[in-house]
């Protein structure tokens, strides 16, 4: 059973480009969130995607955006990059609804924005 | 706003030197309190839930205790492969059903010496 995949596993980037990151959950589980960790720091919640909505949003900017498909795959956007969002992103899957609440983590896309 | 302070920020142990990492918190109805593990690189990997005072889960060196204010994880005799970055994260209720975010501390680094 596969469990949480994030492509790509590196990006280097520079100021003011776009770029999508990309979560595919854990077998049976219907529901994507998405965190940011920046180094030395613990992760920070981005925003949630179930049935293809977003259902819950961090402290972040409009600048970043995310999408859920209907195989429960998920993307991140970040448009206008900036120095400060250099760090890990990361995609934890989970099925609150049939009781599975523990949000199993990816192991991340290391953005470097130079 | 809920809140997750973790202490020490970093602990060194010698091999077999048992120890306590802290995690206090404050959060509105608190609906679980998680337990992560991270290596360098990769993403949090869960270890444990905890949903009301007096919890107690155990998994081969680790156990993990759980207050109105406060949980610990405690490490017997811990190894060098139990060196990592140990998360604390607490979620509250979510009305709607769903999967509420995860609210995370900056974590404890652990170093296990030979």
């Amino acid at each position: 059973d596969a469990g949480v995949t994030q492509s790509p596993t590196h990006l280097i980037k520079t100021r003011g480009q776009q770029v999508t990151l990309r979560c595919s959950p854990k077998s049976g589980h219907d529901t994507v969130s998405w965190y940011q960790q920046a180094l030395g720091q613990g992760p920070q919640f981005i925003f949630q995607y179930y049935e293809e909505e977003e259902r819950q949003r961090g402290n972040f900017p409009d600048r970043f955006s995310g999408h859920q498909f209907p195989n429960y795959s998920s993307e991140l956007n970040v448009n206008a990059l900036l120095l400060g969002d250099s760090a890990l992103y990361l995609c934890a899957s989970s099925a609150p609804r049939v009781g599975l609440d523990i949000q199993y983590f990816g192991a991340g896309t290391r953005l470097s924005v130079l | 706003e809920d809140q997750v302070t973790q202490s020490p920020e970093a602990l060194r142990l010698q091999e077999g030197e048992s120890s306590s990492l802290n995690c206090s918190y404050t959060v509105s109805g608190l609906r679980g309190l998680f337990w992560y593990r991270q290596d360098p690189g990769k993403g949090p990997e869960f270890l444990f839930t905890l949903y009301s005072a007096g919890e107690e889960k155990e998994k081969e060196r680790l156990k993990a205790t759980l207050t109105k204010k406060e949980s610990f994880l405690h490490i017997t005799a811990p190894k060098p492969e139990d060196s990592a970055t140990y998360l604390c994260a607490v979620q509250h209720y979510n009305s709607g059903g769903g999967s509420e975010k995860l609210v995370f501390g900056k974590g404890t680094k652990l170093t296990v010496n030979p």
